[in-house]
């Protein structure tokens, strides 16, 4: 079974910085990593999709990377700011069809 | 955003008693997926389905049934309902490897 990991499970830096936030997968067949980002009380969000054949995707002040070998993506956040707070869920679709879920990176960005 | 809506999207419930979820989706896509959320323990798959009338079972299927009758549908039911079910329940669509997008959820609430 896909165990997916995020650490930390929560994270407080002050606006403007840089930051790194980690996911772990145990099973390396894997079709696609996505990132999303929940508000409290929300749904969530989607950020970014890594294909299983991509090293890295990006979108604004955000970058994704994937390294399937090692089972590691990491999402990195540029120039932080206090609307990114969140919590950063990172999902990985098996070849079953299925999708398995960190259980999320609580992030504060402190003014 | 995906056009998915979930109804009812608050529901206070008594044990022992059916319940229904809807899931609505205007994309056409093929998957649907019914997740549960609680603390600790992240997003679990409760249910999928890859085709009208094509359904599988997820990690924390026990106690739940789905029905897809119509691409654009898909219901959740809780056969019998008890406080462990208590939970925020999200359904999410894809394409055949695209991204997952995810309805607003349904706050679930059984006494």
């Amino acid at each position: 079974k896909q165990e997916v990991t995020q650490i930390p499970a929560a994270l407080s830096v002050p606006e403007g910085e840089n930051l790194v936030l980690n996911c772990s997968f145990t099973d390396s067949a894997i079709y696609n990593l996505q990132w999303f980002r929940q508000d409290p009380g929300k749904g969530l969000t989607s950020l970014l999709l890594i294909q299983s054949s991509q090293r890295e995707q990006t979108s604004g002040r955000l970058n994704a990377s994937l390294d399937k070998s090692s089972g590691r993506s990491t999402l990195y956040i540029a120039a932080s700011q206090p609307g990114d707070s969140a919590t950063y869920l990172c999902a990985v679709r098996g070849t079953g069809n299925q999708f398995y879920f960190g259980t999320g990176t609580s992030l504060t960005v402190i003014p | 955003d995906a056009g998915i809506t979930q109804s009812p999207r608050h529901k206070v419930t008594e044990t022992g008693t059916p319940v229904t979820l809807r899931c609505h989706q205007t994309e056409n896509h093929r998957y649907m997926y019914w997740y549960r959320q609680d603390p600790g323990h992240g997003l679990r798959l409760i249910h999928y389905s890859y085709g009208v009338k094509d359904t599988d079972k997820g990690e924390v299927s026990d106690g739940y049934s789905v029905s897809r009758s119509k691409t654009e549908d898909f219901l959740l039911t809780l056969e019998s309902a008890t406080s462990s079910q208590t939970s925020v329940y999200f359904c999410a669509i894809s394409g055949n490897i695209d991204e997952q997008y995810f309805g607003p959820g349904t706050r679930l609430t059984v006494t």
